[in-house]
């Protein structure tokens, strides 16, 4: 079965700041992955996703995420934090149906 | 315009009472899924529908849960006796139409709580 799995719960950046945010995956298949983005009492948007295309994979909102097969990583970046980047991220993979990882709350401080 | 509306927003309700959620997306999405996501967690599948029909329900709570979509668009999601542990976002979603990767877009969810 595929599965992802989110380092850290939790991840304080100050702005201007680079934000990591660490996602490693499993999977007997070649997955989509995916990063999706939830602000408080709403529902998730998507920020990027791997289809096996190119593996540095470019979002919105300046966010990137990286394909390692061998490190079976995909890790969102951010060059530069800003305040609007505070939130809950998740990564995702999709199988026969999409597993989210439990999800790293960002704090970004002044 | 969203793919996905959802209604009740928010939800708040006492133990043993039922409740109701809709799901509405924009038609043409065969598939449908309802997750719960309990605070502080990620979302897990409730069930899956591919246009009227129930792909998968393995994790939902028959006793007290019922998900249908009659028409293979909108859908309800049903909780009769409600119960505290219930308390959570219940978030609807389609997968994309054009591309065959699983991507999905989710609706705002509607917040339920249990008192």
């Amino acid at each position: 079965a595929q599965s992802v799995t989110q380092l850290g719960s939790h991840v304080s950046v100050s702005e201007g700041a680079l934000v990591l945010l660490r996602c490693n995956y499993s999977s007997s298949v070649p997955p989509y992955l995916f990063w999706y983005v939830q602000y408080p009492n709403q529902g998730l948007q998507l920020l990027l996703k791997y289809t096996s295309a190119a593996t540095l994979v470019k979002g919105i909102n300046g966010f990137e995420a990286e394909f390692k097969k061998s490190e079976t990583s995909f890790h969102l970046t951010k060059p530069s934090a800003h305040m609007s980047d505070a939130a809950e991220y998740f990564c995702a993979v999709s199988g026969a149906d999409m597993r989210f990882g439990a999800g790293t709350r960002l704090t970004v401080k002044p | 315009e969203a793919e996905v509306a959802q209604s009740p927003r928010y939800k708040i309700t006492e133990k043993s009472q039922a409740v109701a959620f809709w799901c509405d997306p924009i038609s043409g999405h065969a598939t449908l899924y309802w997750y719960r996501q309990i605070l502080g967690q990620g979302p897990e599948l409730l069930v899956q529908f591919q246009d009227e029909s129930v792909v998968d329900d393995s994790q939902l709570p028959k006793d007290r849960f019922s998900a249908e979509r009659l028409k293979g668009v909108d859908s309800t999601l049903k909780i009769q006796p409600a119960e505290l542990g219930d308390s959570a976002m219940y978030l609807c979603a389609v997968s994309d139409r054009r591309e065959n990767t699983g991507e999905l877009f989710f609706g705002e969810g509607s917040r339920l709580t249990v008192l």
